[in-house]
């Protein structure tokens, strides 16, 4: 199956700081990519969809001042969580949707832990 | 997209084949069936989807009712590597995101 890689894989950083993790498709051009939370021992939830130059739709409750994304390229989605708190201390994952050749599936990325102090 | 309804756990003998079910009785003709894992601390992996005719790959094989409102996965030779959580995830076609319910923790035991 299609690569979608994450960067950082783990993040700690203090009250009040921004952090942006990196989603990128390594073997297909995504001009959809999504964006996941994962709190523990909950399932994830959608939090956007990023369209590859054009603005981001978020879900319903999903603060888009807060969670910067920007799709700039087919192969590179990012997440910018601003002002980060504890609350929002959470396993992020991004995911690729792959059109190629008759494809439609999701292929996801191995998630960003992201630790709020 | 439809709702779907998973066992929350099931234990399988190392070797043996498991059966994963999923109940999906508001799906629409559009609707596919996609199944998913996570294995903990990672990001899910996908392992099949379908419409209505079985399928078959590397993984695993999906079992589609007639009536297609229930499916099962089927993993022929269960491994230790494949304890995890399974979605069973109904979508349309398009661009959205997909709606994740709580899933079926498979504990292979050895």
């Amino acid at each position: 199956g299609a690569v979608v890689s994450q960067h950082p894989s783990w993040v700690i950083c203090k009250s009040g700081t921004s952090v942006k993790i990196e989603c990128r498709s390594l073997d297909f051009q995504a001009t959809t990519m999504f964006w996941y939370r994962q709190f523990p021992k909950q399932s994830l939830m959608l939090m956007a969809t990023s369209n590859e130059g054009s603005k981001a739709t978020y879900e319903q409750g999903v603060e888009k001042d807060k969670f910067l994304i920007n799709h700039a390229s087919l192969t590179l989605s990012t997440l910018t969580v601003t002002s980060a708190h504890p609350e929002d201390s959470s396993f992020y994952i991004c995911s690729a949707r792959d059109m190629g050749e008759g494809l439609d599936e999701q292929f996801f990325g191995p998630g960003t832990r992201l630790t709020v102090l | 997209d439809a709702k779907t309804t998973q066992p929350p756990s099931m234990d399988c003998a190392e070797g043996r084949a498991a059966n994963l079910p999923c109940n999906h009785s508001t799906i629409s003709g559009n609707e596919y069936v996609y199944w998913y894992r996570q294995i903990h601390s990672q990001g899910p992996q996908y392992i099949i989807h379908g419409l209505k005719n079985n399928e078959t790959n590397e993984m695993a094989s999906l079992i589609i009712t007639e009536d297609r409102k229930s499916s099962t996965l089927i993993l022929p030779h269960a491994t230790l590597r494949d304890t995890a959580v399974y979605y069973c995830i109904v979508k349309g076609g398009g661009a959205d995101g997909l709606t994740f319910g709580k899933g079926t923790h498979l504990i292979i035991q050895p």
